[in-house]
């Protein structure tokens, strides 16, 4: 099984601060990379497709980048809006698996 | 709009078994490979499993901690999407998530149904 490492587990910043998040799998995965946003009690919705494509819908200030075995989500201007919990996930190989997790809370 | 609405979550006791369902619409439902995941109280997200559309052979594909007690199925003339859960475990307690995918991966999802474990 392909295995996701999420980087950090949680942080905090504040509104207007630029946030990374890290994503690195076990194994190379192409681009098959999407990251979800996911609001206490909601369901995930997806933000970044295919490692750097943006979801339609999607403001701008997130992005993706990389492809085989490290990827990032940044989010380059924090909104009130985008405290929450972020996820990666390999569509590359089954069984798919997700990333920790990443906890972004305010400061 | 694409949507889909998961339902039949509940109680059930270790042991036992429980079906859950996911109602498509807004997209082409023959055409479409769905996914199942599910989410642990307090956890991360899992993947369960998926299936392909039948016209791309309808096969299904699952997590280790579940293949040979779930069943994933579907009923193309209901556009509805089926998790049949049989020998449950208390580990098995989570909200479960039905998504269609596009570009190869899950989207969107529904709100979730919850199964809770326990004896």
């Amino acid at each position: 099984d392909i295995q996701m490492t999420q980087s950090p587990s949680s942080l905090s910043a504040s509104v207007g601060d630029r946030v990374t998040i890290t994503c690195r799998a076990s194994q190379g995965i192409r681009n098959d990379l999407a990251w979800y946003q996911q609001k206490p009690g909601k369901a995930p919705k997806r933000l970044i497709y295919a490692a750097s494509s943006l979801q339609s819908g999607v403001p701008s200030r997130f992005s993706g980048s990389g492809s085989g075995t490290e990827f990032t989500l940044t989010i380059s201007s924090l909104q009130p809006e985008d405290f929450a919990t972020y996820y990666c996930l390999q569509h590359n190989s089954y069984p798919r698996t997700f990333g920790q997790g990443t906890k972004v809370e305010i400061k | 709009e694409v949507q889909v609405v998961e339902s039949g979550g509940g109680l059930v006791k270790p042991g036992g078994s429980l079906r859950l369902s996911c109602a498509a619409s807004g997209f082409t439902f023959t055409n479409a490979w769905m996914t199942w995941a599910r989410q642990a109280p307090g956890k991360g997200l899992e993947w369960v499993g998926r299936i392909k559309s039948k016209t791309d052979g309808g096969t299904t594909e699952y997590a280790a901690a579940v293949k040979g007690r779930f069943t994933i199925s579907s009923d193309d003339s209901k556009n509805t999407l089926y998790l049949q859960m049989n020998s449950l475990k208390t580990e098995d307690t989570a909200v479960y998530y039905c998504a269609t995918m596009s570009h190869g991966s899950p989207d969107p999802w529904g709100p979730g149904t919850l199964v809770t474990v326990s004896s």
